[in-house]
């Protein structure tokens, strides 16, 4: 299957500084790259939804300037957490497909990122 | 609005079977999907649905109703390293996945 990377795999970081995750599609073209974020026993939640060259398309209650989302390239994309807080610690995924040419656009994973903000 | 529902917390025995359901209610329908979820990690794709019957890999299946809204993974032959979350998402007319809450299975020896 179509291999996803995301790193770095664990960070840990002081309140009020920035981190930045990088999620790469390696063997394929990701036309869109999804941000997830979760919380210990639930589910995923979906941050923000982005399509290669063009803005994240946040979900409600999302802050876009504290999680800055990039997708310059059909290979990357990038979640920055400005300005870090505790309650920003948790588990951040990233997945990527490829809506285009028929594909069934099943979603590939990277391997997550735990952050922990002190 | 958008709804998946799955059982929170399953328990099944070693070596035998458990079908874990999920019901939707979505606006529109353009394939479900099954994802296992151990702890700590990211998820693993299991299966895909897009028409209605059943998809048979190995020792997973997955069914799918799309007049009823409901599909169910029946898992064969549990082992113990069957234990984990497993987490039914159905993409939507806009082409969102929309996540159930997902379902623990704890198997038991």
């Amino acid at each position: 299957g179509a291999v996803v990377s995301q790193h770095p795999s664990r960070v840990i970081c002081k309140s009020g500084t920035s981190v930045k995750i990088e999620c790469r599609s390696l063997d394929f073209q990701a036309t869109t790259m999804f941000w997830y974020r979760q919380f210990p026993k639930q589910s995923l939640m979906l941050m923000a939804t982005s399509n290669e060259g063009s803005k994240a398309t946040y979900e409600q209650g999302v802050e876009k300037d504290k999680f800055l989302i990039n997708h310059a390239s059909l290979t990357l994309s990038t979640l920055t957490v400005t300005s870090a807080h505790p309650e920003d610690s948790s588990f951040y995924i990233c997945s990527a497909t490829n809506l285009a040419g028929g594909d069934t656009g099943e979603l590939f994973f990277g391997e997550g990122s735990r952050l922990t903000v002190l | 609005g958008q709804n998946i529902d799955q059982p929170t917390e399953m328990t099944a025995t070693e070596g035998a079977i458990v079908q874990i359901n999920c019901t939707y209610q979505t606006s529109g329908f353009n394939g479900l999907f099954w994802y296992q979820q151990h702890a700590g990690e990211a998820p693993t794709f299991l299966s895909y649905n897009v028409l209605d019957g059943l998809e048979e890999k190995g020792r997973f299946s997955s069914f799918l109703s799309r007049s009823k809204g409901y599909s169910y993974l029946l898992l064969k032959e549990l082992q113990m390293k069957d234990s984990a979350s497993y987490l039914c998402a159905v993409r939507d007319s806009n082409y969102q996945l929309i996540w159930g809450a997902g379902t623990k299975l704890i198997i038991k020896p």
